[in-house]
């Protein structure tokens, strides 16, 4: 998975309690990615990095946070969980110099009870 | 503008067959098109791309082939094999903005 490591792999949380999900590269690439994967909605996008401390929303960036403090690690965090954020979450990486090509992690899917 | 559909959703297909996923999109400044694939507790890989210069670009079993008029694009892949069972996603994006929008998923399954 190009690497990238997710932390962790699976959780079982309970609503109304925060989660962090880990994303690691050692790829040294630029742009990183958190995606939401959901039966019949595809890959949608929460939020992105484009650099260090540089960060914007995806289409479904409601509930969620996201945090990129070094080149490596980008956190996504749902402050308060609810059921509807069960779903599997990908972190992909992107660089420049390699064109549009997006380098996905192995995912982590997430419960909310 | 920024949708990409997809159909249909879900395709079963004899060995040896032809597969063939369709992509729609409305937004004309989109001018990368990539194919990704995903097998079960995986993350999606590159699978195949093209760019609206050309209109078909084939890498061993998979064809892309390319509309721009009719702004729609589909992933062929001949001689369907049960290593092909996975979910495909298509994609749409402008060159430069490292950002992808992805089409809703087909899970393909080959039966032997």
């Amino acid at each position: 998975d190009a690497g990238i490591t997710q932390s962790p792999r699976h959780k079982v949380t309970e609503t109304g309690t925060p989660v962090t999900l880990r994303c690691h590269q050692t790829e040294n690439h630029r742009y990183m990615y958190w995606y939401r994967q959901d039966p019949g909605h595809g890959l949608r996008l929460i939020h992105y990095s484009y650099g260090v401390k540089d960060t914007d929303k995806g289409e479904v960036s409601d509930g969620y946070s996201v945090s990129r403090s070094k080149t490596e690690d980008f956190l996504l965090t749902l402050e308060s969980a609810t059921s509807s954020q069960t779903s599997v979450y990908f972190c992909a990486i992107s660089d420049r110099g390699q064109g549009e090509t997006q380098y996905f992690g192995p995912g982590t899917r997430l419960l909310v009870l | 503008q920024q949708q990409v559909k997809q159909s249909p959703q879900s395709l079963i297909v004899q060995k040896g067959g032809i597969s063939i996923i369709n992509c729609a999109y409305e937004n004309t400044a989109f001018d990368y098109f990539p194919w990704y694939q995903q097998f079960p507790g995986k993350g999606p890989a590159l699978l195949i791309a093209i760019r609206p210069d050309v209109s078909e670009k084939k890498e061993g079993r998979f064809t892309i082939s390319f509309n721009k008029s009719a702004k729609q694009f589909s992933l062929h892949i001949m001689d369907s094999q049960p290593g092909d069972s996975a979910t495909y996603f298509c994609a749409a994006s402008i060159q430069g903005a490292q950002k992808l929008v992805f089409g809703q998923g087909t899970r393909l399954t080959i039966n032997p």
